[in-house]
């Protein structure tokens, strides 16, 4: 069956620190990957998706990148964060059924 | 931008009642999903519902979909405590092109 882990679950940085959220995906392959954000008690704001290896499509200008190593491996990172990179990140997966599956969340806080 | 708008944005009910929750977008599509999630966890799909579809069932929930409206509804039926959560509608515009877009969400209490 497949899985998709992703961690750390909290994360606390400091302001000026690099970032590195990474999230895999098991018994599936070729999967369309996602990076979300959620705001508190806000809906979820689309990052990052990736169609294939080396293929990152950016939604929205920040302070983010992404990076898609293998097949089954997402990666989320900052090279300096800012306040307000504070949030609840969460990758995602869908294949052909077209459902997406989610990771438990990155809970973030910049201070 | 958020392709959907889910409305209301909060809703409570009596245990017991019915639950409908509306969801509107703003391109074509090729199907529209609707996820529930529990407070700081990730999301789980529910339903999905493709562009040529009108209605469907699983369990207590109804989806809808009106392709002419772009706007689709989701009924919890017979609520209870434990559907208490936000939900949220998904879109995906084009097969293809696998960007899955959410909306605001509707934050359901069921009380007991």
């Amino acid at each position: 069956s497949q899985t998709i882990h992703q961690w750390p679950a909290t994360l606390v940085q400091p302001v000026g620190s690099p970032l590195s959220l990474e999230c895999t995906v098991e018994g599936t392959s070729n999967p369309n990957l996602y990076w979300y954000r959620q705001a508190a008690g806000r809906g979820l704001q689309l990052l990052f998706y990736s169609v294939g290896i080396g293929q990152i499509s950016s939604e929205v200008p920040q302070n983010l990148s992404a990076s898609r190593p293998q097949d089954r491996q997402f990666i989320l990172s900052s090279k300096k964060l800012l306040l307000s990179d504070s949030g609840f990140y969460l990758c995602a997966w869908s294949g052909m059924t077209g459902l997406a599956f989610f990771g438990q969340g990155t809970r973030l806080t910049v201070v | 931008s958020q392709q959907g708008e889910e409305d209301p944005q909060a809703l409570s009910i009596q245990e017991g009642e019915n639950a409908t929750m509306n969801c509107s977008y703003k391109t074509s599509i090729n199907n529209l999903q609707w996820y529930r999630q529990n407070s700081g966890r990730g999301l789980v799909h529910l339903i999905l519902i493709r562009s040529n579809e009108r209605e469907k069932h699983s369990g207590r929930l109804r989806v809808t979909l009106d392709t002419s409206k772009k706007s689709s509804s989701l009924l919890i039926t017979a609520s209870r405590a434990a559907d208490t959560a936000s939900y949220f509608c998904a879109t995906v515009r084009n097969f293809g092109n696998e960007k899955l877009t959410f909306g605001t969400g509707t934050r359901l209490t069921i009380i007991p």
